[in-house]
């Protein structure tokens, strides 16, 4: 019934390592997104997207790639992982009912880079 | 930079205590403001919400008091439940945008 899901759910990778973060969504929401959560940050912006084969900028997408493949798949990429990547990732998927969004969270990923 | 700040940090209160959680922000074009809660584990999950037009939204024990002049909005979560302890964002949306910008959260703790 989970409406969002992440895996893997935990990762460990070595600098210079590639990694794959996947997010799927059965809610038939048209956006979705891609947050890091940091203690002293809160929630980052990474990428997002509203649509099939679309990709927007967020607020911290250096060092990130993504690729929205179906309406509910969405992929994050490390392509050249750094330990300041290590962090806890956040998938989210919204419709705009209304024009007022409600973003519904995955379980996250822990990712470490050593 | 910081476009939505939290205060406190973190915040302990008695069981049956109000906790009030701030938030403030600096973009005059923010018109929509939830809350999200998350427990450890989990993702956040949306808690309530409020417009700009309204300066007050209350869902039980989850009031939201907003002050668009200063630019500033706290939530008061009365007789607090140890069940209520959890990190709480507050998170804003531009007029233009697609996307919510999230404060840097609070982590409240209830305790009996």
């Amino acid at each position: 019934e989970a409406a969002v899901t992440q895996s893997p759910r935990n990762k460990v990778t070595v600098t210079g390592g590639n990694v794959t973060l996947s997010c799927r969504q059965t809610n038939s929401h048209n956006y979705m997104y891609w947050y890091r959560q940091d203690t002293g940050h809160g929630l980052r912006l990474i990428h997002y997207s509203y649509g099939a084969g679309n990709l927007q900028i967020g607020d911290v997408p250096d060092g990130y790639k993504a690729t929205r493949t179906t309406q509910e798949d969405f992929f994050l990429l490390l392509e050249l992982a750094s330990p300041s990547q290590t962090s806890l990732y956040f998938c989210a998927s919204s419709d705009w009912v209304g024009g007022y969004p409600e973003q519904f969270f995955g379980p996250g990923t822990r990712l470490t880079v050593l | 930079q910081q476009q939505v700040r939290q205060s406190p940090q973190s915040l302990t209160v008695w069981e049956g205590e109000t906790a009030i959680l701030n938030c403030s922000y600096e973009d005059s074009t923010f018109n929509y403001f939830p809350w999200y809660q998350q427990f450890p584990g989990e993702g956040p999950a949306l808690l309530i919400s409020i417009r700009s037009v309204s300066d007050k939204k209350e869902d039980g024990r989850f009031t939201i008091f907003f002050n668009k002049r200063e630019k500033k909005l706290s939530l008061h979560i009365t007789d607090s439940q140890p069940g209520d302890s959890a990190t709480y964002f507050c998170a804003a949306r531009t007029s233009s945008g697609q996307k919510l910008v999230f404060g840097q959260g609070t982590i409240l703790k209830v305790y009996l």
